[in-house]
């Protein structure tokens, strides 16, 4: 079965970066994308960006510009968010889902159908 | 870019009673494949989000029939027949059209009267 399993809660000063893993099982990992969304206490989801684990391409929200860098290590099946210069307002319940590889194979319905179960990122002083 | 706007962002409803969510968007979800990337997800209290409904209509395996999505364009609803206690949560429409770029709208909180 498909399982997307995160890392733990951190806790971290402004200024600080953070590294958020997600570890993928029981599909072929370098056949999709991860999305990487994320929710500030009481808020909505906010879509942070997306990385192709087949080839390594990356489109990030264009208020995180900068700020953060997702990667991926196909030999553990893993993706990564780091989050850098981190302030207040990041304080967020980070989530990783699976998304696709290419927008034709939207169509195939393969894209946020799993999600991690999310890791809280607290920032403060 | 795209923005999502959903209406209401309070719904409190009466179980048993239907319940009908509005997601507007600032352009046409219709993507060059004739396809609509526009989908709904669920967040239970506590929970991750899970999604419902995907391109429109298509429900999502074990999603209980009296969740229903319609729409196109740019004008979309999803529609619970019959409120359950197990509904209560905050739902959220997608687009996917213009991916790699999701855009989510602000959410609606499902409550019992």
């Amino acid at each position: 079965q498909v399982q997307l399993v995160q890392s733990g809660a951190e806790v971290k000063k402004p200024g600080a970066s953070v590294k958020v893993s997600c570890k993928a099982s029981g599909y072929t990992f370098t056949s999709y994308g991860i999305s990487w969304v994320r929710q500030a206490p009481g808020q909505g989801l906010e879509w942070m960006g997306w990385i192709s684990a087949y080839n390594g391409n990356t489109n990030y929200a264009q208020k995180l510009q900068g700020r953060v860098t997702m990667t991926t290590d196909t030999s553990t099946s893993t993706a990564y968010m780091e989050l850098r210069s981190l302030r207040s307002d990041d304080t967020a319940v980070y989530y990783c889902a699976r998304d696709v590889i290419s927008s034709g194979l939207l169509i195939r319905g393969y894209y946020f159908d799993y999600w991690g179960q999310g890791t809280l990122v607290t920032v403060s002083s | 870019d795209v923005v999502m706007t959903q209406s209401p962002l309070s719904l409190p409803v009466t179980l048993g009673q239907p319940a009908s969510i509005s997601c507007r968007s600032s352009q046409s979800l219709v993507h060059s494949d004739g396809n609509t990337y526009l989908n709904w997800f669920q967040q239970r209290p506590g929970q991750s989000p899970r999604r419902l409904i995907y391109k429109v209509s298509n429900r999502d395996s074990g999603v209980p029939d009296r969740f229903s999505g319609s729409g196109s364009g740019t004008d979309f609803t999803l529609k619970i027949s019959r409120v359950e206690a197990e509904d209560v949560g905050v739902y959220y429409c997608m687009q996917g059209t213009h991916w790699p770029t999701w855009t989510f709208g602000q959410g609606t909180k499902v409550e019992i009267k």
